[in-house]
């Protein structure tokens, strides 16, 4: 298996733009989880899928964010418009079974930068 | 909802000495304690998982331990080597309950030759 595969690996955009991260998970594994890293912030969960599911979306922070998953091999995580405070690497990860009882598979991340 | 804290937030050993990473959480609920490493620009990737039921669990020169009666939960790495050195992060969940894991903020642990 490939693993959990993110696009794009890197993404620079000016602030009020939009930007769509996308994700794969393994195949088999039903929960998905958004995640985005920061220096001040560490790791932050955004949101949680379980069998395409949204079922927490409290780590959310904000209207401008918003994710989907249509299907068990696809998800997106969006930002409209974008702030120069929403640049982080956002990590996607996957897990098999229900929520995170067990090993998270993490993708090797999207480094975004708006400026 | 869960709170972990994590202590310390950088640790400094030479090559070949011990380092312990520590972590407490607050929700006594919670049952499921995985430890991460994330080398320079990497992904975070699991290197040792404990469950509630274990007291201890060893995997070579790492090995974590859990005392739910204080709610803490740390890690042991032993001989520690250069490519050691990462980020370690520890994690708490509710198997029972949201399922979301809790992580900590993360221990830069930095190995010198």
């Amino acid at each position: 298996d490939a693993g959990v595969i993110q696009s794009p690996r890197h993404e620079v955009t000016e602030m009020g733009q939009e930007v769509t991260l996308r994700c794969k998970p393994i195949s088999g594994h039903n929960s998905l989880f958004w995640y985005r890293q920061t220096m001040m912030r560490g790791l932050e969960l955004l949101i949680y899928f379980n069998n395409n599911v949204p079922i927490d979306d409290s780590g959310m922070p904000e209207d401008r964010f918003s994710a989907k998953m249509p299907n068990a091999s696809f998800s997106t995580l969006k930002i409209q418009p974008s702030e120069p405070r929403d640049s982080a690497v956002y990590f996607c990860a996957s897990s098999l079974g229900r929520g995170s009882i067990g090993e998270q598979y993490f993708g090797p991340g999207t480094r975004l930068t708006v400026t | 909802g869960e709170n972990v804290e994590q202590h310390p937030s950088t640790l400094s050993v030479q090559e070949g000495d011990s380092a312990v990473i520590k972590c407490t959480y607050s929700d006594s609920a919670s049952n499921y304690f995985p430890w991460y490493k994330q080398e320079l620009g990497k992904r975070p990737q699991l290197i040792i998982d404990i469950r509630s039921n274990v007291g201890e669990k060893k995997d070579q020169r790492i090995a974590v331990t859990l005392n739910k009666t204080a709610k803490h939960f740390s890690l042991h790495i032993t001989e520690t080597q250069p490519e050691d050195s990462a980020v370690y992060f520890c994690a708490a969940s509710n198997g029972g309950g949201s399922y979301i894991p809790t992580f900590g903020r993360g221990t830069s642990l930095i190995v010198h030759p």
